[in-house]
């Protein structure tokens, strides 16, 4: 199984500050295989990049994903009051297809 | 844009079967998808568990393969999920997802569905 591990487990930033969330694989991992969603309390995960750094439609480009192998970041810029969420990354392909990793909390400092 | 609504009892005794519907509208069930399952317990992170294509291929978690079906009604459009011997650990919201075939990703996602194992 791909484990996914994500760092930090909370970060405390205010809004129009830049958030860098990270997921690193337990193996490699296709640059194609890689996605991020948005979680927010009491709400189903919404797509936001896939294949590491292309943007789910509707997705604003203050949201941007890069990486490749094992370590894959995701770039929030000039955070806006409905950024704060939580954030999982997600691979495909290995077994079982799909893995998550255990989520970032972005919260309001 | 696929619509999906998760239908089925939130509550089920231990070693009882955990029985789920989504319903998918704006979209054939035999369409260009694969129908996921998708669970989170409270508190914690996702899980897949499994998915199903309308000609009846099947992927299932390895960890949750001994007790999961999933099956699909096409002239009702909407898959399913059967989870037996349930016990206080498989209480989760449960999510139905869709993938465009050919992609990587769970595109959509229905609201979720409390499901809660206790007697």
């Amino acid at each position: 199984e791909i484990v996914l591990t994500q760092s930090p487990g909370t970060l405390s930033l205010s809004p129009g500050e830049t958030a860098t969330l990270s997921c690193r694989a337990s193996q490699s991992v296709s640059s194609r295989y890689l996605a991020w969603y948005q979680q927010k309390p009491g709400q189903a995960p919404r797509l936001l990049i896939y294949g590491t750094s292309s943007r789910a439609t509707g997705i604003p480009d203050r949201f941007g994903g890069s990486g490749s192998g094992t370590d894959f970041t995701l770039t929030i810029s000039s955070l806006e009051p409905e950024d704060f969420a939580t954030y999982y990354c997600q691979q495909y392909g290995g077994s079982p297809l799909y893995t998550f990793g255990q989520g970032t909390k972005l919260e309001i400092k | 844009q696929v619509q999906l609504q998760e239908s089925g009892p939130g509550l089920v005794k231990p070693s009882g079967t955990l029985s789920l519907t989504c319903d998918v509208s704006t979209y054939s069930i035999s369409s260009s998808h694969w129908w996921s399952w998708v669970r989170q317990p409270p508190g914690k992170g996702l899980e897949w568990i499994g998915e199903i294509y309308h000609a009846g291929n099947t992927n299932y978690n390895p960890s949750l393969q001994s007790r999961v079906t999933i099956s699909l009604d096409k002239s009702e459009n909407q898959f399913s999920l059967k989870l037996n011997s349930v016990t206080a650990a498989d209480t989760a919201v449960y999510y139905c997802a869709a993938t465009i075939v050919g992609t990587t990703k769970l595109d959509y996602w229905g609201q979720g569905t409390l499901v809660t194992v206790s007697s």
